[in-house]
């Protein structure tokens, strides 16, 4: 059984659209996480929700807005998609968002933007 | 703010050979450290990890890292590497503060059998 799953696996779109990402978790997390890696493989943290509750907000663009409808599930839309955009998206989940739990990751959503 | 650094960005092995890749950060406060393995085209992995205790932490695979809190270090190290290990290595560093981690910029690890 997958633990973290997210859809889809590649996304490849135009410029300008708007695009969701779904992330779902069975491992009983209340915390969830949206890490963005570029193409230098550097991987920072973009948002992060503790019981469906928004707790980071990083330095990012208000055309991601990431979405909770339960703890089990964390979304990301990204509304006009722009060249920047591409990268790979992981989303995690943790126990808590407590700083000794390890966190578990998806498989990732490459996104190519045309 | 917490950084990490790692030093090594492209390490070329041969098999049987012994590694070492380093990671420094910055953060004056109690840290929870971290190594993650990812291999070519999948998610990472969590090799070991680091809270408390004892220093030298042995992990998946053969792995260890140590803890040295007074240069900041937490480097990984492998006695003996396999084709097998060839994959991207992630440091990364948690606060009891901040929720999300921060990672080095990785270290691509090539060993040729």
């Amino acid at each position: 059984d997958t633990a973290v799953s997210q859809t889809p696996k590649y996304l490849v779109t135009q410029m300008g659209n708007d695009k969701s990402i779904k992330c779902e978790q069975n491992l009983g997390h209340d915390t969830m996480y949206w890490y963005k890696q570029d193409s230098k493989k550097f991987l920072k943290i973009m948002f992060s929700y503790n019981n469906k509750e928004l707790i980071i907000n990083e330095t990012v663009p208000n055309r991601f807005s990431p979405k909770s409808p339960d703890k089990a599930h964390l979304n990301l839309h990204i509304n006009s998609l722009e060249l920047g955009d591409s990268a790979v998206y992981f989303c995690a989940s943790s126990r808590s968002g407590q700083s000794n739990q390890p966190q578990h990751f998806g498989d990732g959503t490459r996104l190519s933007i045309l | 703010a917490q950084s990490v650094s790692q030093h090594n960005h492209h390490v070329i092995l041969s098999e049987a050979a012994s590694l070492e890749l380093g990671c420094n950060y910055s953060y004056g406060g109690t840290v929870n450290l971290f190594w993650y393995v990812q291999y070519p085209g999948q998610h990472l992995q969590l090799l070991l990890k680091y809270f408390s205790g004892d220093p030298l932490v042995k992990g998946i695979k053969g792995f260890e890292a140590e803890f040295i809190k007074s240069k900041f270090s937490f480097n990984l190290r492998k006695p003996s590497v396999q084709w097998s290990d060839t994959a991207e290595y992630f440091c990364a560093v948690i606060n009891t503060g901040r929720r999300a981690l921060t990672f080095g910029s990785g270290t691509r690890l090539q060993v040729q059998p």
